[in-house]
C-alpha cells in the first residue's frame, strides 16, 4: 500500500524555524515527486511546490518560492518542508502528496500553529 | 496568474444529481482532477485526467468536460458524499507546471 505518513503537530513562536516531515513507503520513493499543499483554516487548497527525491529537482509555486524550503532525504524516504522565521500567517495545515499530474495519495497532515 | 473557478456551494437532496462545476482558460488543453475533503481528513482524488474514476471510488462519481469547463457529478447523493470538493489543474504556460487548484466547494446534502 502507498502511503505517506507526516510528522506530528507543531506550536512554534513567531521567527523560530521549523522542519516537517514527510515519510513515504510502499512504492520506490525515489521515481515520483513528492509536492506539499497548505491549507489554512477554513480555506482552501494551495499548492506551494515539490521535489522530485531522484535528483532533488525542487520547484516552487510564485506565492511560496523564498518563504520556505523544500528537501527530501532519499536514503530514508523521506520529505521535507522548513521555514527559517515563522510567522503568525503560517498557520496552517500542511498536507504532503506523491504528485504525477495528480496529487495521489496524501498525507494525514501537519497542524502548524504559530503564536507568541 | 492562472485560476480555476468554482461555484462556493451546491445543496442537493439525498438520491438526486449534484453537478460541481470547475471554470479554467487552460482546461480545453489540461487535464482536470477532482479531490473529496471530509472535515478534519485530508483529501481524496476522486476523479483524474477529466473523467477517470481510481479504484475505490464509488460509480456515481464521474467528471466530464467541455471547453473551458469541467464538471463532477455525483448520482444518487448519499448523506456520505457532504464535503468539500475541489478542482486542480496545470498551467504549464511557464518555464515549468504550476499546480493549480479552485477555491472548493461545498456540497451540502440536505
Amino acid at each position: 500500500e502507498v502511503q505517506l505518513v507526516q510528522s506530528g503537530a507543531e506550536v512554534k513562536k513567531p521567527g523560530e524555524s521549523l522542519k516537517i516531515s514527510c515519510k513515504g513507503s510502499g512504492y520506490s520513493f525515489t521515481s515520483y515527486w513528492i509536492g506539499w499543499v497548505r491549507q489554512m483554516p477554513g480555506k482552501g487548497l494551495e499548492w506551494m511546490g515539490i521535489i522530485y527525491p531522484g535528483d532533488s529537482d525542487t520547484r516552487y509555486s510564485p506565492s511560496f518560492q523564498g518563504q520556505v524550503t523544500i528537501s527530501a532525504d532519499k536514503s530514508i524516504s523521506t520529505a521535507y518542508l522548513q521555514w527559517s522565521s515563522l510567522k503568525a500567517s503560517d498557520t496552517a495545515m500542511y498536507y504532503c502528496a506523491r504528485v504525477t499530474a495528480w496529487f495521489d495519495p496524501w498525507g494525514q497532515g501537519t497542524l502548524v500553529t504559530v503564536s507568541s | 496568474s492562472y485560476e480555476l473557478t468554482q461555484p462556493p456551494s451546491v445543496s442537493v437532496s439525498p438520491g438526486q444529481t449534484a453537478r460541481i462545476t470547475c471554470s479554467g482558460d487552460a482546461l480545453p488543453k489540461q487535464y482536470a482532477y477532482w479531490y473529496q475533503q471530509k472535515p478534519g481528513q485530508a483529501p481524496v482524488l476522486v476523479i483524474y485526467k477529466d473523467s477517470e474514476r481510481p479504484s475505490g471510488i464509488p460509480e456515481r462519481f464521474s467528471g466530464s468536460s467541455s471547453g473551458t469547463t469541467v464538471t463532477l457529478t455525483i448520482s444518487g447523493v448519499q448523506a456520505e458524499d457532504e464535503a468539500d470538493y475541489y478542482c486542480q489543474s496545470a498551467d504549464s504556460s511557464g518555464t515549468y507546471p504550476n499546480w493549480v487548484f479552485g477555491g472548493g466547494t461545498k456540497l451540502t446534502v440536505l
